[in-house]
Parts: C-alpha cells; structure tokens; sequence
C-alpha cells in the first residue's frame, strides 16, 4: 500500500509569491490534515478536510487555505508569502478521522521564503 | 498556549538505559494519547498509543504511561538504543467527541549515546 505523498519534496519562493502544496493520501483514507513544523513550536496544526469538506481549523491567517478532492487528494495554498512561513509542511491521513486514530504523515515539503 | 507541553527539548542517554520522554497537556476534554517519532527529513511516524480509560500501555520496548489526575503522560524507553535517536512528539485528541482536533507538542530531541 503506497504511503502519503507530497509533493514538491523543496520549495523556494519569495516573499509576495503564493505557492500550493500538494498531498495524496493512502487510498481509502478520507481525512487528510495539515501541520506545519518550526524549529521549538512542533506541529502546528492548520486544517483538516474529510469527505471534501473543511472540518477542523487551527489559528492560522486566512492566507492559510486548503482543499480536497473527490478522490482525498489535498492541496494547500499560502498566499502572500511572509518570510515566518518558511516551515516543513506535513500532511498526514487517516482513515476513520483525524480524532483519537493515528495518522500517517507523509515526508513534507520543505518551504524557504526568500 | 499550549496546550500539549513537552518541557524538554532536548535528552541524552546512554545505549541500554531506560528514556524517559514527559508530556503534560491542560484540556480535559483529551481522551486519547499518541507518541509519535521523527527522523530528520523524513514525516512523523507513530509510535504507541493510549486511550484515557488505561494508565498503561506497552509494546516492546515502549511503554506509555498516562497519569489523568496530574494530566502528565510519560514515554519509556527500555533499553534504549541508538536508532532510538530522534524527535519524539507527544500527541493529544479526542476519540468520538465534538473535539477531535489532534494537538502536537513541540517535540523531544533525543540522543541515545553508544
């Protein structure tokens, strides 16, 4: 069974620029979370999207904005680009939910803003 | 605020003792505990589990200890070995609630000295 993927591994942007990240989930799992690691802060987690639908939003400004598909895959968009958001971004899945189940991440996507 | 502490940055030991990674977290409405692992370049992957009707949960080497009363869970390691090396993240949700976001701590680096 093919795990998580993300896609692209690197991303280097500068700051004004938006850029969307992409995630395929394990297949058959409909939930699909994002988080955002930085050095001291761990996980912080942006949203979570089941059944193409936004369930669960962490504190995170509105230039933070995802989506899904009809077949679980996941894009995240960032627009405006500030350089705090360079981060490792994270996407895992899960099959019966995000709550109380554990999620399999996926490698992440290194974003530098410049 | 955090609502998932982990007060360590950072731990060393030495191959063959015992690791002890602590987590304290301060919602109540958590019901549901995960550890997760990561190496660099490379997502979370999870560990163990524990839901919050046990104290107490072990698979091989690890041992998740969950003290409700003190809202303290506790990582144990024995004996810890050098592909133990790598940061740990405790992880707090809610299992079938109306909270069933998943909250990362900022993690625990540790290094299992040969």
């Amino acid at each position: 069974k093919a795990g998580v993927t993300q896609t692209p591994r690197y991303l280097i942007k500068t700051r004004g620029q938006q850029v969307t990240l992409s995630c395929s989930p394990i297949s058959g799992h409909r939930s699909v979370s994002w988080y955002q690691q930085t050095p001291g802060q761990g996980l912080q987690f942006l949203f979570e999207y089941f059944s193409e639908t936004q369930r669960n939003k962490g504190n995170f400004p509105g230039r933070f904005s995802g989506r899904q598909f009809s077949n679980s895959r996941s894009e995240m968009n960032v627009s405006t680009l500030e350089l705090g958001d360079s981060a490792l971004y994270l996407c895992a899945s899960s099959g019966r939910g995000q709550g109380g189940t554990e999620a399999f991440f996926g490698q992440g996507t290194r974003l530098t803003v410049v | 605020d955090q609502q998932v502490k982990q007060n360590s940055p950072s731990l060393s030991v030495q191959e063959g003792r015992i690791s002890i990674l602590n987590c304290d977290y301060t919602n109540s409405m958590f019901d549901y505990f995960l550890w997760y692992k990561k190496y660099p370049a490379e997502g979370p992957t999870f560990l163990i589990s524990i839901s919050s009707i046990k104290d107490k949960n072990e698979d091989g080497r690890f041992t998740v200890f969950l003290n409700k009363s003190a809202k303290h869970l506790s990582l144990h390691i024995v004996p810890s070995q050098p592909g133990d090396s790598a940061v740990y993240f405790c992880a707090a949700g809610g299992r079938g609630t109306s909270y069933d976001k998943v909250i990362f701590g900022p993690g625990t680096s540790l290094s299992v000295i040969p």
